[in-house]
């Protein structure tokens, strides 16, 4: 599969504290993206990385990429309990279509 | 704001009805995607087009066909609704690069259809 592959599945923090995803795939790719879905409802789209970037950031969010490795990180800073939801990275597959992993569901109790 | 609308919210219906899940956005997009999630599987792509009455399979388009007859509308159609259907549906929009560049469109998601087939 060339799904990206999110670690940890679930990450409870405290309010506060900051929270970091990690996402590994297996193919190369031309860009990787992040999203954010709250319980029940669609995905919303965070934060776009292209290949030939390292480091993106965002508000409180900042991303890494590191191609050799295949992996990329989301850090959320400073989290606030509005901030618990899944969250799921994307890769390209080719011609405007997405992969997406499984998500890592965070917890932020207040 | 980019805004992609899914017609229900939450859908019972029996096996073997044909289903219609419709999805419209209104940014002028030309890709739409229907997708559908499952606990621990992710989300997997059912169909997708890139534009009207263009389609393409995606990673598991049996027992499902899609309709788009005009730019802003994606239909997915469930022939006739089977049990292993229970799922998310989630219809997302994006804007198109024609030729495949190397650059991805974020994608707009609707808030999805939870359909359980009885």
């Amino acid at each position: 599969s060339q799904q990206g592959e999110e670690d940890p599945q679930a990450l409870s923090i405290q309010e506060g504290e900051n929270a970091t995803m990690n996402c590994s795939y297996k193919t190369s790719i031309n860009n990787l993206q992040w999203y954010r879905q709250n319980s029940g409802r669609g995905l919303v789209h965070l934060i776009l990385i292209r290949s030939n970037e390292r480091e993106k950031h965002s508000g409180r969010l900042r991303v890494t990429l590191d191609t050799s490795k295949k992996s990329s990180s989301l850090l959320i800073t400073a989290s606030r309990a509005a901030d618990t939801a899944s969250y799921f990275c994307a890769t390209d597959r080719g011609a405007n279509n997405l992969f997406f992993g499984t998500g890592t569901r965070l917890t932020v109790i207040p | 704001d980019v805004k992609v609308t899914q017609s229900s919210r939450y859908l019972v219906k029996r096996t073997g009805e044909k289903v219609f899940l419709e999805c419209v956005q209104d940014m002028d997009h030309e890709n739409m995607f229907w997708y559908r999630q499952d606990p621990g599987l992710g989300l997997r792509l059912i169909y997708f087009s890139y534009d009207v009455k263009m389609k393409e399979k995606g990673d598991i388009p049996e027992g499902y066909s899609v309709s788009r007859e005009k730019k802003e509308r994606f239909s997915l159609i469930l022939e006739s609704a089977s049990t292993n259907q229970t799922s998310m549906y989630l219809c997302a929009s994006s804007f198109g690069q024609g030729a495949f560049t190397g650059y991805n469109s974020p994608l707009h998601f609707g808030n999805g259809t939870r359909l359980t087939v009885t």
